[in-house]
C-alpha cells in the first residue's frame, strides 16, 4: 500500500509542451511538497501546501503551477517546457507544516524534455 | 558559501566497515537535522532526525550534531551491501517550513 504515489513515473516530451504530474498521499497528512532533483542529485524545494493553502513558493518560474484539490493530492502543471526542466520531481508529505523534519517522499517522476 | 556542504564522494568501503558521513553548514539558525537514504532511481527515505545538538542511535545508525562546530555526522556500523545508496543530509530552522539539503554522498559497500 503506497504511502506517497506519483504519476507518471517517466515523462518524455518536447520543448514547448505542457504537462502535469500528479501526487497522492494516503497517510492522512496535512502538508505536501514538490521538490526538484537535478542531474547532480541536488534536491531543492519548489512548493509546499498545508491543508490546500500554499505556504512555500520558492523562486520557481511562473511556468510551474501547483494545485491542491484536497489535502491528499498535490499536482504540478508545467507550461512551455524547456530543456532545463529535465529533472526528477519528487512529491513528499508530512503530518503537518510543523513536522517538516519527518517527510515521506514519493518515488519520483523522471521528466525528460527533448 | 553554500548553506549546507556535503562531500559527494563516492565512498567505497568493505562490508563490515564503520562508515562516517558528514555535513557542514553555515546557518546557525538550523535546529533540526535529518539524514535521508536514497537508493538509485528511488525517492529519499528518512533514516533519522535530531533536534539541536547531541547523539541519536537507531540500530546500526548513529547521528551526531555539533552545533558549536556546525557539523553533523551519520555513522553506520557493520555496513552491509544493502547500505549502498546516496545519503543526504537536510536541515531546517524550525521557524520556516522548508528543508535545505546537502548534495548527497554516494556510498558503496562491497561484499
Amino acid at each position: 500500500d503506497t504511502a506517497v504515489s506519483q504519476t507518471p513515473k517517466y515523462l518524455v516530451t518536447q520543448m514547448g509542451n505542457d504537462k502535469s504530474i500528479k501526487c497522492e498521499q494516503n497517510l492522512g497528512h496535512d502538508t505536501m511538497y514538490w521538490y526538484k532533483q537535478d542531474s547532480k542529485k541536488f534536491l531543492k524545494i519548489m512548493f509546499s501546501y498545508n491543508n490546500k493553502e500554499l505556504i512555500i513558493n520558492e523562486t520557481v518560474p511562473n511556468r510551474f503551477s501547483p494545485k491542491s484539490p484536497d489535502k491528499a493530492h498535490l499536482n504540478l502543471h508545467i507550461n512551455s517546457l524547456e530543456l532545463g526542466d529535465s529533472a526528477v520531481y519528487f512529491c513528499a508529505s508530512s503530518q503537518d507544516k510543523g513536522a517538516i523534519y519527518e517527510q515521506y517522499f514519493g518515488p519520483g517522476t523522471r521528466l525528460t524534455v527533448t | 558559501q553554500k548553506e549546507v556542504e556535503q562531500d559527494p564522494g563516492p565512498l567505497s568501503v568493505p562490508e563490515g566497515a564503520i562508515v562516517s558521513l558528514n555535513c557542514t553548514y553555515s546557518n546557525s539558525a538550523f535546529q533540526y537535522f535529518m539524514w535521508y537514504r536514497q537508493y538509485s532511481r528511488k525517492g529519499p527515505e528518512l533514516l533519522m532526525y535530531t533536534y539541536s545538538s547531541g547523539n541519536k542511535e537507531d540500530g546500526r545508525f548513529t547521528a551526531q550534531v555539533d552545533k558549536s562546530s556546525k557539523y553533523i555526522s551519520l555513522f553506520i556500523r557493520d555496513s552491509q551491501p544493502s547500505d549502498s545508496a546516496t545519503y543526504l543530509c537536510a536541515m531546517n530552522q524550525g521557524s520556516n517550513y522548508k528543508l535545505t539539503f546537502g548534495k548527497g554522498t554516494l556510498l558503496t559497500v562491497n561484499p
